[in-house]
């Protein structure tokens, strides 16, 4: 299995506009996770699913944050309009179950200028 | 918001020696778990122990867990330069997700 693969590695862009990252869970692992990583906030857990059903996406900053996961090898998190504030390492991560660990992407790192 | 506090939050070493982490938390737990992140890159998960444990091993690693302490160390025994990285804790807090503490970066030194 190829991990979880995350697209794009980097992204930039200009205030305003729209982001969409994506991310590949590995098959047969009926959680995933993203997560933002930044120096002052460390990691954030934005939203979880389980099942492809959104779990809990308490950790969604703003209404300008979405996140999909149409179907179990395609997940997406989609920032409409983006700001700077918005530039960080967005993680996916998925599991297989409760209580084991995750398997975590090589991550896209958001600059918004 | 973080459920876990890891001390020091930098830790430099020799080869060769021992590091020693430590993570507190904040409410009641199933498991723990410790990753390690290489800069730049994604989180590798290393252990994990559950409530009812209180000491697992994993190679170089040794982990323990105090519940009614709220607490858990991670020692990494003979230190490597490629050990250099970030350590994370994290913690479920009864639930399906997984809550990150702040880290400790380590760096080994040849």
């Amino acid at each position: 299995d190829a991990g979880v693969i995350q697209s794009p590695r980097h992204e930039v862009t200009e205030m305003g506009q729209e982001v969409t990252l994506r991310c590949k869970p590995i098959s047969g692992h009926d959680y995933l996770f993203w997560y933002r990583q930044t120096m002052m906030r460390g990691l954030e857990l934005l939203i979880y699913f389980n099942n492809n059903v959104p779990i809990d996406d308490s950790g969604m900053p703003e209404d300008r944050f979405s996140a999909k996961m149409p179907n179990a090898s395609f997940s997406t998190l989609k920032i409409q309009p983006s700001e700077p504030r918005d530039s960080a390492v967005y993680f996916c991560a998925s599991s297989p179950g409760t209580g084991v660990g995750y398997t975590f992407g090589s991550g896209t790192r958001l600059t918004v200028v | 918001s973080q459920q876990g506090e890891e001390d020091p939050q930098a830790l430099s070493i020799q080869e060769g020696e021992n590091a020693t982490m430590n993570c507190s938390y904040k409410t009641s737990i199933n498991n723990l778990q410790w990753y390690r992140q290489n800069s730049g890159r994604g989180l590798v998960h290393l252990i994990l122990i559950r409530s009812n444990e209180r000491e697992k091993h994993s190679g170089r690693l040794r982990v323990t867990l105090d519940t009614s302490k709220k607490s858990s160390s991670l020692l990494i025994t003979a230190s490597r330069a490629a050990d250099t990285a970030s350590y994370f804790c994290a913690t479920d807090a009864d639930t399906d997700k997984l809550i990150f503490g702040t880290g400790t970066r380590l760096q080994v030194f040849p």
